[in-house]
């Protein structure tokens, strides 16, 4: 159980294109999902918090027009890098939470897309 | 200032060898977790342990929330452990969860 996908899994891109990234909680109901970055060998940093049926929380020094994060559904949450340039190149990763508690309650992992901006 | 703090930051192991990975985290931090991500990127939840001890198998983890750290020990190293190891603590009061900055591991077969 608790299972968390995410698609793509890597995507090419040239710059000024957007990218949508798509988090489905497969086998549970999530009502909280969070959406972290990580570079080569360096740790995770959240980018924002996102529950279901509200605006998402962004994290200080994240655009929030940049990284559009919708969160439709309690099992689905995406997030759009527009106009991606080659900066924007990175690790991304979404986690789901089990309970209304938040990241109190343990998070599960997706596996994680591999944005690569030419 | 740092608060999850992570060592040794790298690691090397012989096969069969155990090892004890650290954690430190400041007072705005509890509800301590481990986790290994292997090398494509996937991180596995290890343990929930805001205190005390738990043992699954060959990894074993140990929290003193009174002294503000964590043990994570890994016995009979397999080669399959090799990955990057965090401790990530969630901040008192808020609903985020902070990373240390990992201690990776490669054991050698």
């Amino acid at each position: 159980g608790a299972v968390v996908s995410q698609h793509p899994s890597r995507v090419i891109c040239k710059s000024g294109t957007s990218v949508k990234i798509e988090c489905r909680s497969l086998d549970f109901q999530a009502t909280t999902m969070f959406w972290y970055r990580q570079f080569p060998k360096q740790s995770l940093m959240l980018m924002a918090t996102s529950n279901e049926g509200s605006k998402a929380t962004y994290e200080q020094g994240v655009e929030k027009d940049k990284f559009l994060i919708n969160h439709a559904s309690l099992t689905l949450s995406t997030l759009t890098v527009t106009s991606a340039h080659p900066e924007d190149s990175s690790f991304y990763i979404c986690s789901a939470s089990l309970g209304l508690a938040g990241p109190r309650d343990t998070q599960y992992f997706g596996p994680g897309t591999r944005l690569t901006v030419l | 200032g740092i608060q999850v703090e992570q060592s040794p930051p790298d690691l090397i192991l012989q096969e069969g060898a155990n090892s004890t990975l650290r954690c430190n985290f400041s007072d705005s931090v509890n509800n301590l977790q481990w986790f290994h991500q292997n090398p494509w990127g996937q991180l596995i939840n290890l343990f929930y342990i805001p205190s005390g001890t738990k043992q699954n198998g060959r990894l074993s983890a140990t929290t003193v929330a009174t002294e503000r750290y964590s043990l994570l020990y890994i016995s009979s190293s397999q080669t399959t452990d090799s990955g990057v190891y965090f401790c990530a603590g969630q901040n008192t009061g808020g609903f985020k969860t902070i990373f240390g900055a990992g201690t990776r591991l490669f054991v050698k077969a």
